[in-house]
């Protein structure tokens, strides 16, 4: 299985720029796509997706929120942080089965 | 608007079964694939499973391979989660999600989700 590894927890300021990482055991690429995807869970809440194929801005996502990187190292960046941000991240893989997550980043303002 | 709402949740001694389902309106329910997913209380999300579109294939982790069938019924926009042989480690909410594409293959992109059912396997 491809395992993901996320910080677990973040602490930004309002206004400033938080970036989540995600590091795979495994190469997720396949023939020019990155298949890893962000989402977002608030409390009590299901998940969001925000990016998918690693740059990939969901429908309805504000332009804050972008995504990079290829391989094995992928990052989520969101800025600038606005107080709605605070929540788990988790990045997921769809490279190969299982499908699998990150244990999650908890994003906190300072 | 794309809305999926899952059903079937509950209380359930080990050993015993439960059947969920994910009735999804809003989109053309035959042309997606679609997913359950789960998350234990407090800890994260584990995939469980999918489902073609037209239920011919379907995958597992090995977690609950043998244990829980995922089928659905295009005429019905309804997608199900069987689940035989309930361990206490099955306890969790319970989501459906749908593919991000119209396509014949998966991509594992799950675009819009339901608000979960709660399952908890207990005596």
């Amino acid at each position: 299985d491809i395992v993901l590894t996320q910080s677990p927890a973040l602490a930004v300021s309002l206004g400033q720029r938080a970036t989540i990482s995600c590091k795979t055991n495994q190469n997720v690429d396949y023939y020019g796509n990155s298949y890893m995807h962000w989402y977002q869970q608030k409390p009590g809440q299901q998940p969001k997706l925000l990016i998918y194929l690693a740059s990939n801005l969901a429908s309805g996502i504000p332009a804050r929120f972008s995504g990079r990187g290829s391989g094995t190292d992928f990052t989520l960046t969101i800025d600038p942080v606005e107080a709605d941000d605070t929540a788990t991240y988790y990045c997921q893989q769809s490279r190969n089965l299982p499908n699998t997550f990150g244990a999650g980043t908890k994003l906190e303002l300072k | 608007e794309v809305q999926l709402v899952e059903t079937g949740g509950g209380l359930v001694q080990p050993g015993r079964s439960l059947k969920l389902s994910c009735v999804a309106s809003g989109f053309t329910f035959s042309s997606y694939w679609m997913y359950w997913i789960r998350q234990a209380p407090g800890k994260g999300l584990e995939w469980v499973s999918s489902i073609n579109t037209d239920g011919g294939s379907t995958y597992y982790p090995d977690s609950v391979k043998g244990r829980f069938t995922i089928s659905r019924d295009n005429a019905e926009n309804t997608v199900y989660l069987q689940m035989n042989s309930l361990r206490s480690e099955d306890t969790a909410t319970y989501y459906c999600a749908k593919d991000v594409g119209n396509f014949m293959y998966t991509t594992g992109v799950m675009d819009a989700w339901g608000q979960g059912a709660s399952v908890t396997v207990s005596s």
